[in-house]
């Protein structure tokens, strides 16, 4: 089972801080690399995603960067806000469009 | 969640029942998945389907069975329930475009 690695487990910043979150990845054969953002009580919903033909996307205040070399890519939040408080899962993709999620970071931003 | 639902929202059975949760969508989507979420574990990938009738299983699916007879239904039958089945399962689906899910909102099943 290909993992992916995620880090930190828990994550507290103050409003307007930045919110950073790491992601490691073993499968190199599949070129997809989405991050899920999960409010309580709700199902996860898709929040931005890269092709590693690109280092870097951006939308709005966040931003995926993208180390193919390193195998990992991760999650910078600007100008973080207390709406922003959730738990966020990196993913890679598999055959049959199947994701394998990381464990999940559950991010606190206090106001 | 537009287009998929999960019934029932919250189930508690006893241990060694059967029990079948329900993913009903109305997306057209040929893909469907079945995920449980435990604390400190993340997203588990238990089954998924790749058409009517066509499914697979994922990393955790001993003690888990599922069918798919039509292409907007996805179901997941636990067949004898345990308690460590107790969990939050998740139904996801999509069109195989790219890797984008729409997750259901959940069912939260407790086994006791």
């Amino acid at each position: 089972q290909q993992q992916v690695k995620q880090s930190p487990q828990s994550l507290i910043v103050q409003k307007g801080g930045i919110s950073i979150i790491n992601c490691a990845y073993e499968n190199t054969a599949f070129d997809y690399f989405p991050w899920y953002q999960q409010f309580p009580g709700k199902g996860p919903a898709l929040l931005i995603a890269i092709r590693p033909d690109v280092s870097e996307k951006k939308e709005g205040r966040f931003t995926i960067s993208f180390n193919k070399s390193a195998k990992q890519f991760s999650l910078h939040i600007m100008d973080s806000q207390p709406g922003d408080s959730a738990t966020y899962f990196c993913a890679n993709g598999g055959s049959n469009y199947k994701l394998t999620f990381g464990k999940g970071t559950l991010l606190t931003v206090n106001p | 969640d537009a287009g998929i639902t999960q019934s029932p929202r919250h189930k508690v059975t006893e241990t060694g029942t059967p029990v079948t949760l329900r993913c009903h969508q109305t997306e057209n989507h040929r893909y469907m998945y079945w995920y449980r979420q435990d604390p400190g574990h993340g997203l588990r990938l238990i089954h998924y389907s790749y058409g009517v009738k066509d499914t697979d299983k994922g990393e955790v699916s001993d003690g888990y069975s599922v069918s798919r007879s039509k292409t907007e239904d996805f179901l997941l039958t636990l067949e004898s329930a345990t308690s460590s089945q107790t969990s939050v399962y998740f139904c996801a689906i999509s069109e195989g475009t790219d890797y984008g899910y729409t997750f259901g909102s959940g069912t939260r099943l407790t086994v006791v």
